[in-house]
């Protein structure tokens, strides 16, 4: 049971470039979002999902995309990476919103220059 | 904007002493959770309080909840050098899915 994977854990791009971050949880939660963590931001939610087939925009959704094609994964695109998106990234997901905590993968550290 | 803003920002405490946090939301809310996060790392779920609950123990913390004036806060008895950390609040607003966390507090507990 390895709860969330994030792949990769650090990743330098530059700006302009496009890349995709991985997610996948194996413990059959149906609910999954993505943030972004900024020294005294606290973490900013970006997309989220409620179940496969399901996605909606967070608080700061410009500049990414998702899809949730299997319950499993939830990758998260970076369009054209910019400077401002340099950032922590961390997948967390959940059993149920309304009762269950979520499970925290370790963070992808992105760097854009 | 953040749901949630924690107070205070930073708090530096001897080991053995009491820690309080407080978090701060701006609307109804379906329930509320803390979280810690040591430094670097994931954040790792505490404790999850209901809207209909006033106060919930696990272990050494203690929340409470206040939904008329839409706070809570989180008590760390007996503080240990292991509960230094970064301390969250995480909300979701009642009828959303989006679960939205406070910008949180730093822990420094010292030996």
């Amino acid at each position: 049971n390895a709860g969330v994977t994030q792949t990769p854990k650090f990743q330098v791009l530059k700006t302009g470039q496009s890349m995709t971050l991985q997610c996948a949880q194996d413990m059959n939660h149906e609910y999954m979002s993505w943030y972004r963590q900024d020294p005294g931001m606290g973490l900013r939610l970006i997309h989220y999902s409620v179940g496969a087939g399901i996605t909606d925009q967070g608080e700061v959704p410009n500049g990414y995309n998702v899809s949730r094609s299997t319950t499993e994964d939830f990758p998260l695109r970076l369009l054209s990476a910019a400077p401002s998106q340099t950032s922590v990234y961390f997948c967390a997901s959940s059993y149920s919103i309304g009762n269950y905590g979520y499970t925290f993968g370790s963070g992808t550290r992105l760097t854009v220059v | 904007s953040q749901q949630g803003e924690e107070d205070p920002q930073a708090l530096s405490i001897q080991e053995g002493e009491n820690a309080t946090m407080n978090c701060s939301y701006k609307t109804s809310i379906n329930n509320l959770q803390w979280y810690r996060q040591n430094s670097g790392r994931g954040l790792v779920h505490l404790i999850l309080i209901r809207s209909n609950e006033r106060e919930k123990h696990s272990g050494r913390l203690r929340v409470t909840l206040d939904t008329s004036k839409k706070s809570s806060s989180l008590l760390i008895t007996a503080s240990r050098a292991a509960d230094t950390a970064s301390y969250f609040c995480a909300t979701v607003f009642s009828g959303t899915y989006k679960y939205i966390f406070g910008t949180g507090t730093r822990l420094k507990v010292l030996a």
